[in-house]
């Protein structure tokens, strides 16, 4: 089975504090995606990455940064939390898949983040 | 307008009910659907895979795409306590094969 580890289930943070969020799979996957959960608005792609030191931004991605210096590693960073980043952070990994072919992305079980 | 609508519900059914659930969408280059289930502070987990019209069952579940109406159903017969979870639907294009878009989810409950 995939397993997807994100490296904190709470995280209690200041505004202004550089947050860190880590994940790391073990399925040797090329992609990987940052998201964030809201109520009402569903799951939202901050960045995604395709390989090692590839990033994409998605509809999301003013506030955050990110960093992918290993394949199976991909780190969330949140320049200067304020509170309106508050929400529960998934990650998630897929195989690139034949071409244009889309695979399924297999999540971890979140982060959720408060800033105070 | 969002590109995939799911009604949120709340959805409270008794055990053993069928249930179906619902994704309207906008973009008609959608190819691949799928549905994940995701329960209470957990990560969503992958239950089913289609890709264009048809359906596709997997023992309690069915999943349905209607591409000519833009709707995508997921089906699931003899209900049970531990079907209760948010269901999310997601889709994407073959231009946008890696990045899928996702409804909104519908909390369902299935009462014992």
């Amino acid at each position: 089975d995939v397993k997807v580890t994100q490296s904190s289930r709470y995280l209690v943070k200041r505004t202004g504090e550089k947050v860190f969020l880590e994940c790391v799979q073990d399925m040797d996957h090329e992609n990987m995606f940052w998201y964030r959960q809201d109520p009402g608005l569903g799951l939202r792609l901050i960045y995604f990455s395709y390989d090692v030191k590839m990033k994409e931004k998605g509809d999301i991605p003013e506030g955050y940064s990110v960093s992918r210096e290993k394949k199976e590693r991909f780190s969330l960073i949140l320049e200067s939390a304020s509170t309106n980043q508050t929400s529960m952070y998934l990650c998630a990994s897929s195989d690139p898949g034949q071409g244009t072919v889309s695979q399924p992305q297999h999540f971890g079980d979140g982060t959720r983040l408060s800033i105070l | 307008q969002k590109e995939v609508e799911q009604d949120p519900g709340p959805l409270s059914v008794p055990e053993g009910a069928i249930v179906s659930l619902n994704c309207t969408y906008s973009n008609s280059a959608f190819q691949y659907f799928m549905w994940y289930r995701q329960y209470s502070r957990k990560g969503p987990e992958l239950l089913m895979y289609t890709y264009s019209s048809g359906n596709k069952e997997d023992g309690r579940f069915t999943a349905q795409v209607d591409k000519s109406s833009k709707y995508i159903s997921l089906f699931i017969r003899d209900s049970q306590p531990s079907d209760s979870a948010t269901y999310l639907c997601a889709m994407s294009s073959i231009q946008g094969a890696q990045k899928l878009v996702f409804g909104q989810g519908t909390r369902l409950t299935i009462n014992p």
